[in-house]
């Protein structure tokens, strides 16, 4: 079974507004990930937060991690078309650091 | 400095067939790990190897196996292909547990 589960599992929003996309998973965690997928292809790494983290800013890119709510959340501010993509959390968990766990994605589709 | 290549970009093989999958990590990386995308899915981890060595594994048939060379590039065999091998196979490369580089992937497909 997965481990990371986003929310929701598509988006569509207009250019210029701010896009959150959530993510639960389910055991304790060493750190958690974001990736973005454009078409099928290779996935970019965004951002990664520890667990002793609660929050971390890249660009237009926010994350938050709750641990004692087994969460996280994505926000894109000031969203482009380019923008348009999938976005993948992943979690390395804490007992055996095994590698990244991946949820479905959240299919970001940003409209001009 | 070239990120993580993989090799072949497209692929279609027939049931039964075997099939071998390359990647070469991006440069100082040691490690190299292996997913299977489904379509619409998210990645699923294959293995992991580290020191020519696997060190992990996922939930995977032994059909699937693989080998890292001295060079730290790996490969990715799959024998006995079924239809449900037909997917984006994905490699990572990465110092240990450190963050995660991805390349393009193999598109698979079974026929």
């Amino acid at each position: 079974s997965q481990q990371g589960e986003e929310d929701p599992q598509a988006l569509s929003i207009q250019e210029g507004e701010n896009a959150t996309m959530n993510c639960s998973y389910k055991t304790s965690i060493n750190n958690l990930q974001w990736y973005r997928q454009n078409s099928g292809r290779g996935l970019v790494h965004l951002i990664l937060i520890r667990s002793n983290e609660r929050e971390k800013h890249s660009g237009r890119l926010r994350v938050t991690l709750d641990t004692s709510k087994k969460s996280s959340s994505l926000l894109i501010t000031a969203s482009r078309a380019a923008d348009t993509a999938s976005y993948f959390c992943a979690t390395v968990t804490a007992i055996g650091n095994t590698p990244l766990v991946f949820g479905k994605g959240t299919r970001l589709s940003v409209i001009a | 400095d070239a990120g993580v290549t993989q090799s072949p970009t497209h692929l279609i093989k027939t049931r039964g067939q075997q099939v071998t999958l390359r990647c070469s990590p991006k440069s100082g990386h040691d490690t190299v790990s292996w997913y299977q995308q489904a379509l619409g899915q998210g990645p699923q981890f294959i293995f992991q190897y580290y020191e020519e060595e696997e060190r992990q594994r996922g939930n995977f048939p032994d059909r699937f196996s693989g080998h890292q060379f001295p060079n730290y590039s790996s490969e990715l065999n799959v024998n006995a292909l079924l239809l449900g091998d037909s997917a984006l196979y994905l490699c990572a490369s990465s110092l240990w547990l450190d963050e995660q580089f991805f390349g393009p992937g193999t598109r698979l497909t079974v026929l």
